[in-house]
């Protein structure tokens, strides 16, 4: 069946510092994919999209490009902030039904 | 718009109780999920409605519980009777079938559930 495989965190970083989140994925067809977050107390909110293969979703200096021949779509950010520490997960949607299936989630700490 | 709200933001209540989580939609959304979040399973899918018909309530952990959804601004999570490992934090989310945001799942704030 479809699945999302995000890299195990806490994932600990200095201010500034470059942040990659790996995500694999394995599913039939071409579904989208998407990056939401989660700061602390709060609800998931969507931080970018997807929904074709070379497509790459951005926002709030947040990138992640999708890439069909390794069924990824890492995230990146260039410089992080202490106020990007929250818990991120990579989901695809299967166009089959209407369910997100999402990764585990992964645990971003930045230290100042 | 308000965002999607539920209520309360915390429960605390003692095992066997009846446990009932509350959920108002974003106005005009016609699709919406219960989800619940733990350390140990992460976040999972319990059950998900369409134009407030259920769709799928395979998540549904055991008969204990039940959810509803009687009109397309309200809908319920019933937990009886409750146990200890039924504490968690569930969310309410809606979302939009047509139109741009139709793959976004906008997220209540949750509701923190811990059952003594």
């Amino acid at each position: 069946g479809d699945s999302v495989t995000q890299m195990e965190g806490p994932v600990t970083l200095s201010e500034e510092a470059f942040l990659t989140i790996n995500c694999t994925y394995t599913a039939t067809g071409y579904p989208s994919l998407f990056w939401y977050v989660q700061y602390p107390g709060e609800g998931l909110q969507l931080l970018l999209k997807a929904t074709k293969a070379d497509d790459k979703g951005s926002n709030k200096g947040f990138e992640a490009t999708y890439r069909k021949e390794t069924t990824s779509f890492h995230l990146e950010k260039g410089s992080v902030q202490v106020s990007d520490s929250a818990v991120y997960f990579c989901a695809l949607w299967p166009y089959s039904n209407y369910q997100l299936i999402w990764g585990a989630g992964t645990k971003l700490i930045i230290k100042p | 718009d308000a965002g999607v709200i539920q209520s309360p933001r915390h429960e605390v209540t003692e095992m066997g109780q009846e446990v009932t989580l509350r959920c108002k939609p974003i106005s005009g959304h016609d699709y919406l999920f219960w989800y619940r979040q733990t350390m140990m399973r992460g976040l999972e899918l319990l059950i998900y409605f369409n134009n407030n018909v259920p769709i799928d309530d395979s998540g549904m952990p055991e008969d204990r519980f039940s959810a509803k959804m009687p009109n397309a601004s309200f809908s319920t999570l019933k937990i009886q009777p409750s146990e200890p490992r039924d504490s968690a934090v569930y969310f309410c989310a809606s979302s939009l079938l047509g139109g741009p945001t139709r793959y976004e799942q906008y997220f209540g704030p949750g509701t923190r559930l811990t059952v003594t």
